[in-house]
């Protein structure tokens, strides 16, 4: 079964540089959400999005930005990256089910922040 | 958001059942009960999920108290792969809360 992806996987920047993240999700779902997981922490929900539209965020910094696209895909921009933004991103996808809005996540993406 | 406790670690030995335990005395009546679980370097992964009455799939089982303040994640036979860190989260219905907070869960080691 398709699961949702990631790339890149891993991502090495400098500070005060910029990063792109993408996220594809499973075929047919329409909620996309990103987490952000530092160092020995639990993932914390940044923001998401239905149909395109924001629909939660969280203690997502002004510096970052995300969208999603007509095709369902996500991208998480982040600008004058910090060493404090060096985490593993995750991306999750979901259909907007009554019953189980189940999230599916994907395998990660490590940003390394020098 | 109603909150939830658990241990901070559990250690069980391969091929025995484990309980995993989970309070949240402050749950509301239209909070759901998922668990979700973390394997190594892998993202979040949903196990189960119920509401009210006791769950079962192919991967575990829920048992709810009877006032629903606490529940309890059942695996029946764990092996060496059910190693990870297993979070216990309060949805307030499907639609009305997407996000997942994760809370403290319990790191579970498996001894062969």
């Amino acid at each position: 079964a398709a699961g949702v992806i990631q790339s890149p996987r891993h991502l090495i920047k400098e500070k005060r540089e910029t990063a792109t993240l993408k996220c594809y999700p499973i075929p047919r779902h329409d909620t996309v959400y990103w987490y952000q997981q530092g160092p020995g922490q639990d993932p914390q929900f940044l923001i998401s999005f239905y149909e395109k539209m924001q629909s939660d965020k969280g203690s997502i910094p002004d510096r970052f930005s995300a969208q999603q696209f007509s095709d369902y895909h996500s991208e998480l921009n982040m600008s004058s990256l910090e060493l404090g933004d060096s985490a593993l991103y995750f991306c999750a996808s979901s259909f907007r089910d009554y019953l189980t809005d189940t999230q599916y996540f994907g395998p990660g993406t490590r940003l390394t922040v020098l | 958001d109603a909150k939830t406790t658990q241990p901070n670690s559990m250690e069980s030995n391969e091929e025995e059942p484990v309980h995993l335990p989970c309070n949240h005395s402050t749950i509301s009546g239209t909070d759901y009960i998922h668990w979700y679980r973390q394997l190594p370097s892998q993202g979040p992964e949903y196990v189960i999920h119920g509401l009210t009455s006791n769950v079962n799939n192919r991967m575990a089982s829920l048992a709810i108290a009877e006032d629903r303040k606490s529940s309890t994640l059942i695996l029946h036979r764990a092996t060496l792969r059910d190693a990870a860190v297993y979070y216990c989260i309060l949805r307030d219905r499907p639609f009305g809360n997407e996000k997942l907070t994760f809370g403290t869960g319990t790191r579970l080691t498996i001894i062969p």
